[in-house]
């Protein structure tokens, strides 16, 4: 059973540039969540993708958006970087919405 | 919004001993529970979980308690063992969203040798 990947492992960015962080869901899993955990902070959620469909936001601006393809990976797009969005990205998959989450590795993102 | 606490940030054990780490929830509909583990450098990886229908779990070497009546849940290893520090994180989900779970600060956990 292949677990959850992310990449890249590590990204450095500058002010106003744009990223994409990609995650791989582990086999059979539906439902993708994304989270970014500041340094010494809990993961706070910022999106789900159930079965290729936004399924739940938290408290995150526009510019924070997703995909999900049809094999369930996906993918985060953070348009319009600020310094504040360095963190640790946190992708987690389940069987479903209401179901213990799987965690990825995660990708460390800088924003210069 | 949701918050999800937990009382101490630091904990520091003997190997050997047995560890309690706590945390409080705030929203009684809250139904669903997991504890995480976070080492250094990586994700957080699935210790155990609780469903609102029941107060004590257990798994290999970890209990974990919930007590519905305060809003509290702990979570207890025994025979604590150097792999066992890291930082340890509660997170809930409740029926209002269906979805998201919200996570606690974290409490990190250092086993003395």
């Amino acid at each position: 059973e292949t677990g959850v990947t992310q990449s890249p492992t590590h990204l450095i960015k500058t002010r106003g540039q744009q990223v994409t962080l990609r995650c791989s869901s582990q086999s059979g899993h539906n439902t993708v969540s994304w989270y970014q955990q500041a340094l010494g902070q809990g993961p706070q959620f910022i999106f789900q993708y159930y079965r290729e469909e936004e399924n739940g936001r938290g408290n995150f601006p526009p510019r924070f958006s997703g995909l999900q393809f049809p094999n369930y990976s996906s993918e985060l797009n953070v348009n319009a970087l600020e310094l504040d969005d360095s963190a640790l990205y946190l992708c987690a998959s389940s069987l479903d919405s209401y179901n213990e989450q799987f965690f990825g590795p995660g990708t460390r993102l800088t924003v210069l | 919004g949701e918050s999800v606490g937990l009382h101490l940030p630091t904990l520091s054990v003997q190997e050997g001993d047995n560890s309690i780490i706590n945390c409080a929830y705030s929203n009684s509909a809250s139904d669903y529970f997991i504890w995480y583990k976070q080492e250094s450098g990586k994700g957080p990886q699935f210790i155990i979980d609780i469903r609102s229908n029941m107060d004590k779990r257990q798994g290999q070497r970890v209990t974990v308690l919930l007590n519905k009546t305060v809003k509290h849940l702990s979570l207890q290893i025994a025979a604590t063992q150097p792999g066992d520090s890291a930082v340890y994180f509660c997170a809930d989900i409740y029926a209002n969203t269906g979805n998201q779970f919200y996570f606690g600060t974290g409490t990190s956990l250092t086993v003395i040798p």
